[in-house]
Formats: C-alpha cells, structure tokens, sequence
C-alpha cells in the first residue's frame, strides 16, 4: 500500500520569509495529493491540491510542485504571515483507493 | 447550513467501557471516514465506507467497530479491545470517491480514558 513521508516535522520562519514542506510517496499509481491545514484546535481544511496531470499548481501565496518521476511533492508558502502557523498535512492516493496522509509538520511563523 | 457534525467534543470514560462516536453530515456525501490522530503521526485511517450498508477497515481498525445504516450518519465504537483508545478521532466526509474533491473534516471528539 501507500507511504507517505513529510519533512521536516517542525518548521520556523520570520514572517515574510518562504517556508517549503516536502512529501514523497511509494505507490506509482498514486495521482492524486492534497494538502491540509490544521490550526491549533480546529479541523484540518484543504488548502491545495495537485492531480498527476500537471506539475505545478499556485493559489495566490502557496503552490505545490510534484515530480512524479521522483515520486516526491511540495508545499511552498511565500511571505508568510502569522496566521499561516499551522500544522499541514499532505496526502496522496491513487484512484479508488483511500487518502494516506504524512505525519505532519507544524510551522511556525514568529512576527 | 451544510456540514459534518461529530459528537461530543470531550469524553471521559473508564477502562473497559465502550464508548460511541457520534458523525452526521447533510452534504450528501456518500463516502465516510474515521480518522484517529496522535501527536506525531498524522491521521491514520480506523474505518471507511463508500456507500450505505457497507464499510471497510482501514490500517488501524482492531478495537474499533462502526455502521452505516443511513447515508447520513456514520457512528464508530471504541470497543474495550482497544489498548490505548485515547486520542483525537476525526470523522470526514466526501463525494463517492475522495481523489475527486475535498475531504471534510468534523470538528473532533477528544476521547481520554481514565
């Protein structure tokens, strides 16, 4: 079944700063990879999301970028700001199958 | 106002009781998910079901037991089987299949086990 490993666990930045999390996974056939935040109490919500047919997806501050080749993808936050300390999560799964999330990392963001 | 509801928030309970999560959604979701979430490892998937009357264990079910009676509703048990019950348990909904769209996530039920 599907693996999914995300570095690092903890991530601190000065506001402003760029902050990149990184997952890969093991199953080929995977083509699907979403991103959750989850802030200190509250659900995780989907903040973006990448299908195998494309590279690079952006959305005003964050993209994500995958290498399918590599089988690895990432999160990249610019001019990050207070409000984007969280705990993300990424997640792949192939068709018809279930999600498999990373364990997490949580970022921080000091003023 | 369409959502995910799970109930309670916050449960007490003594060793060797079972315990049941409450999970509602009006989406009109058909897929169901129960997720259990422990510091430093993620969301790690107990229990799923893709239609009524049917489910499908996930990587972490033994001790753990569910139903899907009504589209709506997806309750799970935490039997006295499971070692260590206590945790954060996440229900999430979706459309018929998860990698065609968002995952929605209830607001959680902190079970501690005394």
């Amino acid at each position: 079944g599907e693996n999914v490993e995300q570095h690092p666990s903890t991530l601190s930045v000065q506001e402003g700063d760029s902050a990149v999390i990184k997952c890969t996974y093991s199953d080929s056939a995977s083509n699907y990879f979403p991103w959750y935040k989850q802030e200190l109490g509250k659900r995780p919500q989907l903040i973006i999301d990448i299908r195998s047919n494309v590279g690079e997806k952006k959305d005003q501050r964050i993209a994500v970028t995958l290498n399918k080749t590599a089988k690895h993808f990432s999160l990249h936050i610019t001019e990050t700001q207070p409000e984007d300390s969280a705990v993300y999560f990424c997640a792949a799964s192939a068709r018809f199958q279930k999600l498999v999330f990373g364990t997490g990392t949580r970022l921080l963001v000091s003023p | 106002d369409g959502g995910i509801t799970q109930s309670p928030k916050y449960l007490f309970r003594k060793e060797g009781q079972n315990v049941t999560l409450s999970c509602e959604q009006n989406l009109n979701h058909d897929a169901m998910y129960w997720y259990r979430q422990d510091p430093g490892q993620g969301l790690r998937l107990i229990y799923y079901s893709q239609i009524v009357n049917d489910f499908q264990k996930g990587d972490i079910a033994e001790g753990y037991s569910v139903s899907r009676e009504k589209k709506e509703s997806f309750p799970l048990t935490v039997t006295s089987a499971q070692k260590n019950p206590t945790a954060f348990y996440l229900c999430a909904s979706a459309g018929r299949e998860v990698n065609v769209g968002e995952l929605f996530f209830g607001e959680g039920s902190r079970l501690t086990v005394l």
